[in-house]
């Protein structure tokens, strides 16, 4: 069973960078069959998939964030990060790290941070 | 992007009572979608994918139905750890993979 955690600060400051790490047990951010990604949950609201990493390095976005976001993968840590930049008030969120077999459901979850943008 | 509907947006019900929810997406996904239940203050749980099968682990009060466009999810016999916000997703055309906007299942 892969377990996921996520870390980072739970408040970033407009018009800086949210920068999130989620740390894998249980599997191998470097195996080709899992998508490592990220989902999102603004307070009250539903969910948005921001994107994810695959094959250690492949990396697909969702069009709507795709020029503020970089996702990336530590293998050394077993480990995969987010970094959206420029963040407003429309950014606070719960923030999800999730994995999923292939191009499939979002099999495991972490347990969610929240990070409100706020000066 | 595949735009998915879930409707109603909630529901009031009783413990015992048998609930349906619907999701329909547009365009179709052929069997490509999974469903979530969300407690509050949790992160999402998997409860059935490819339309019907249900996750390993999950009861079988949880029933999943239809083929595209039009799906729905059913509890059998609403239980008290019932009460929550259920999602439906596609993965049949990502990315984007996308979600449903939720359907709340409250007490009568």
């Amino acid at each position: 069973q892969v377990q996921l955690q996520e870390s980072g600060p739970g408040l970033v400051k407009p018009s800086e960078t949210l920068s999130l790490t989620c740390t894998v047990s249980g599997g191998s951010v470097s195996s080709g069959s899992y998508y490592w990604s990220w989902i999102r949950q603004p307070p009250g609201k539903g969910l948005e998939w921001i994107g994810n990493i695959y094959n250690s390095g492949n990396t697909n976005y969702n069009a709507s964030l795709k020029n503020r976001v970089t996702i990336s993968v530590d293998t050394s840590k077993n480990q995969f990060s987010l970094k959206l930049r420029s963040v407003t008030a429309a950014d606070t969120a719960v923030y999800y790290c999730v994995s999923s077999w292939l191009v499939r459901y979002f099999e495991n979850w972490g347990q969610g941070t929240l990070v409100t943008v706020s000066s | 992007d595949i735009q998915m509907t879930q409707s109603p947006s909630s529901l009031s019900a009783s413990v015992g009572d048998r609930v349906n929810m619907t999701c329909r997406a547009s365009p179709g996904i052929s069997n490509s979608l999974a469903w979530y239940q969300q407690q509050s203050g949790k992160a999402p749980k998997l409860l059935i994918y490819d339309a019907y099968i249900l996750q390993r682990g999950v009861s079988a009060r949880f029933i999943g139905g239809g083929s595209g466009p039009d799906f729905t999810l059913t509890i059998s016999s609403l239980q008290p750890e019932d009460f929550a916000v259920y999602y439906c997703q596609q993965y049949y055309s990502p990315p984007p993979w996308t979600f449903g906007q939720g359907t709340k299942v409250e007490i009568k």
